[in-house]
């Protein structure tokens, strides 16, 4: 059980295109879903917390205007990245939780050129 | 201040040489404690949850333990293909998570 897939698990884009990427989990639902990034050899960073059916609440210095999460369902949400620029290039990984422990997708590489 | 704290930062050990990584936590109502291992490139994979003091968990080579301070993850007999970043999380009282920075392990053959 826990299994968590995304997609895509890797995308080049030009810089100040928007970028979606989906996350689901394939064997339960999850009210509660965190977004990471991980930047290399760095520790993964929280970057936003959403509930199913509410607004995203975002951590500081991440800008919810620029990483647009929708958690519209309990199996699937779905973070996009507009006008995505090679600062923004990164490793994004969702985290839905089950059973009260956070699990993770196999994550997605951003490379914005 | 939430705070939880993993060492070493890096270990390499023979295949076949047992060991300990550690987890040290200061949290206000501890919810849970998380231990994951994370593989380059990939997203961390989940492997025990403890929630109280006295609780152990196993996984093949694997064991986890709590106190109301740390966490251990003994690990025995460890092969190659256990090397990677070993991650500890706690989930406090208002279930915010505070992320450990992981334990690199290096299993030579």
């Amino acid at each position: 059980g826990a299994v968590v897939s995304q997609h895509p698990s890797r995308v080049i884009c030009k810089s100040g295109t928007s970028v979606k990427i989906e996350c689901r989990s394939l064997d339960f639902q999850a009210t509660t879903m965190f977004w990471y990034r991980q930047f290399p050899k760095q520790s993964l960073m929280l970057m936003a917390t959403s509930n199913e059916g509410s607004k995203a609440t975002y951590e500081q210095g991440v800008e919810k205007d620029k990483f647009l999460i929708n958690h519209a369902s309990l199996t699937l949400s779905t973070l996009t990245v507009t006008s995505a620029h090679p600062e923004d290039s990164s490793f994004y990984i969702c985290s839905p939780i089950f059973a009260g422990a956070p699990y993770f997708g196999p994550g997605t590489r951003l490379l914005v050129l | 201040e939430d705070q939880v704290t993993q060492s070493p930062e890096a270990l390499r050990l023979q295949e076949g040489e047992s060991s300990s990584l550690n987890c040290s936590y200061t949290v206000s109502g501890l919810r849970g404690l998380f231990w994951y291992r994370q593989d380059p490139g990939k997203g961390p994979e989940f492997l025990f949850t403890l929630y109280s003091a006295g609780e152990e968990k196993e996984k093949e080579r694997l064991k986890a333990t709590l106190t109301k301070k740390e966490s251990f993850l003994h690990i025995t007999a460890p092969k190659p293909e256990d090397s990677a970043t070993y991650l500890c999380a706690v989930s406090d009282s208002n279930y915010q998570l505070i992320w450990g920075a992981g334990t690199k392990l290096i299993i030579k053959p």
